[in-house]
C-alpha cells in the first residue's frame, strides 16, 4: 500500500515549456486534490476532484489543467510555465468513509521554472 | 471568507518544556478543524481533527489540540516536546459549504532544541 505517489520529485522547466505531474493512489479514496505550497503563504489549492470524471477549479487555477483519468489517478498540467509557477507541488486524495475528512498527501513535486 | 490564521512563524521551545502551536479560524457555522505536520521535503501528514463533541481531542505522537468556540481557536498542545518534534505544522479548516474544499494556514515552524 503505498498511499498517494507523485511523478517526478524534481524538474527544472524554462518559460514556456510544458509538463505534467502525476498522482496516483492506491487508497480506493473518492477524491483528489493538487495544491502548491509556497513559502509563508502555506498551501493553496489548484483544483480538485471530488469523483471520477469531475474536476472543479481552487484558489488558483491560472495557468494550470487537470484530468482525473480514473479512481486512482489525477493529473496536473502547465501549458506554458513561468516563473511564477516556480513552487511545490502536493497531490492529496480523501476517503469517504464516515468520520473520515482528512487528506493525505504525496511526498511533493519540487518545479523551478526558469 | 472562509480561513485559518496561524499568527507566529516560528515556536521555540527547549526539549521536555510544553508546546502550543496557535491557529484561529474564520468561519460560518460549526468548523472542521485539522492539524497537519510536514517534516522536511516531506508531504503532510495528519495529526488531529476536531469535527464535533469534546473540545480537547488527541492526535499522533502526543500531540493534542483544544477547540475553542468563543476565541474561535484551535491550538496545538503537547506537554512535554521532543526534538524529534520540530518541523512545520499547519492548521487547516473545511469548507462549511463545499466540503471538497479545505484552507491552510501560512504554517508555524517548531524548532525543539536539546
Amino acid at each position: 500500500n503505498a498511499g498517494v505517489t507523485q511523478t517526478p520529485k524534481f524538474q527544472v522547466l524554462k518559460t514556456g515549456q510544458s509538463m505534467t505531474l502525476q498522482c496516483a493512489q492506491d487508497m480506493n479514496h473518492n477524491s483528489m486534490y493538487w495544491y502548491r505550497q509556497d513559502p509563508g503563504m502555506g498551501l493553496r489549492l489548484i483544483y480538485y476532484s471530488a469523483s471520477e470524471g469531475t474536476t472543479d477549479k481552487g484558489e488558483v487555477p491560472n495557468g494550470y489543467n487537470v484530468s482525473r483519468l480514473n479512481k486512482r489517478e489525477f493529473s496536473l498540467r502547465l501549458e506554458s510555465a513561468a516563473p511564477s509557477q516556480t513552487s511545490v507541488y502536493f497531490c492529496a486524495s480523501q476517503g469517504r468513509a464516515p468520520g473520515s475528512y482528512e487528506q493525505y498527501f504525496g511526498p511533493g513535486t519540487r518545479l523551478t521554472v526558469t | 471568507a472562509q480561513s485559518v490564521a496561524q499568527p507566529e512563524d516560528q515556536v521555540n521551545v527547549a526539549e521536555g518544556n510544553p508546546l502550543t502551536v496557535k491557529c484561529t479560524y474564520s468561519v460560518s457555522g460549526n468548523p472542521y478543524l485539522f492539524w497537519y505536520v510536514q517534516y522536511p521535503n516531506r508531504g503532510l501528514q495528519f495529526l488531529l481533527k476536531y469535527i464535533t463533541g469534546d473540545n480537547l481531542v488527541k492526535g499522533s505522537y502526543g500531540f493534542e489540540a483544544e477547540f475553542n468556540k468563543s476565541q474561535t481557536s484551535f491550538h496545538l498542545k503537547k506537554p512535554s516536546a521532543l526534538v524529534s518534534d520540530s518541523a512545520l505544522y499547519f492548521c487547516a479548516v473545511r469548507d462549511v459549504y463545499n466540503f471538497n474544499k479545505f484552507y491552510f494556514g501560512s504554517g508555524t515552524k517548531l524548532n525543539v532544541k536539546p
